[in-house]
């Protein structure tokens, strides 16, 4: 079965920094591109970053870049995310996903750990 | 404001049918295939189609998706009170080099 389980989530405050886990299993982790999607309170979707199989493609939505840097330790059946200068509009749960190689979906979400930054 | 834009509610009696479209641009659906996403209450999303029309193993034929041109539109039939929840339409934008999404739609079996 697959399984992706995020960690690391709290309360931080402006400024601060925050590292995000996601733990796989049930799938060969290091044949998929993985995904952070984020949700603030009461809104919408919000895609966040993307890494390749080998993390030689890295993506990352306009308003995390030069904040926010995701990493893979495939070894480890793991997903990162770096969380640096957080702002009060990066309060949100934040969803790993994973995503088929040569697609545009994302197939398995875990149940997402919740960022609030406030001071 | 999301690039792709989702009528914000839709709603319809229990068996009945709707409806809900996505509309993108060339950079986005135009060129690019669509997913859907169930969102329950409290929950985190479920794939619900791919590659605009495909659903995934355990997804029932009460729900289709289709595109053209710029624009995709997910449907579901028969509706029970359990399809209440908010649906949203992905894919990649090959201008922004980003993922993108829908803003939501909020579904109401009356």
């Amino acid at each position: 079965e697959v399984q992706l389980v995020e960690s690391g989530g709290g309360l931080v405050k402006p400024g601060g920094s925050l590292r995000l886990s996601c733990a796989a299993s049930g799938f060969t982790f290091s044949s998929y591109n993985m995904n952070w999607v984020r949700q603030a309170p009461g809104k919408g979707l919000e895609w966040v970053s993307s890494i390749s199989i080998r993390s030689g493609y890295i993506y990352y939505a306009d308003s995390v870049k030069g904040r926010f840097t995701v990493s893979r330790e495939n070894a480890k059946n793991s997903l990162y995310l770096q969380m640096n200068s957080l702002r009060a509009e990066d309060t949100a749960v934040y969803y790993c996903a994973r995503e088929p190689p040569g697609s545009d979906y994302f197939d398995y979400w875990g149940p997402g750990t919740q960022v609030t930054v406030s001071s | 404001q999301s690039v792709l834009t989702q009528p914000p509610s839709v709603s319809a009696a229990p068996g009945q049918k709707v409806t809900i479209s996505c509309s993108g641009s060339s950079s986005n659906i135009g060129n690019k295939h669509v997913s859907w996403y169930q969102q329950l209450p409290g929950t985190a999303p479920k794939l619900l189609i791919y590659e605009n029309n495909k659903r995934p193993s355990g997804i029932p034929d009460r729900f289709s998706g289709s595109k053209s041109g710029t624009s995709a539109t997910l449907g579901i039939t028969g509706l029970q009170t359990g399809d209440e929840a908010d649906y949203y339409c992905g894919t990649w934008d090959t201008s922004l080099s980003e993922g993108v999404f829908g803003g939501g739609t909020k579904l109401t079996v009356l």
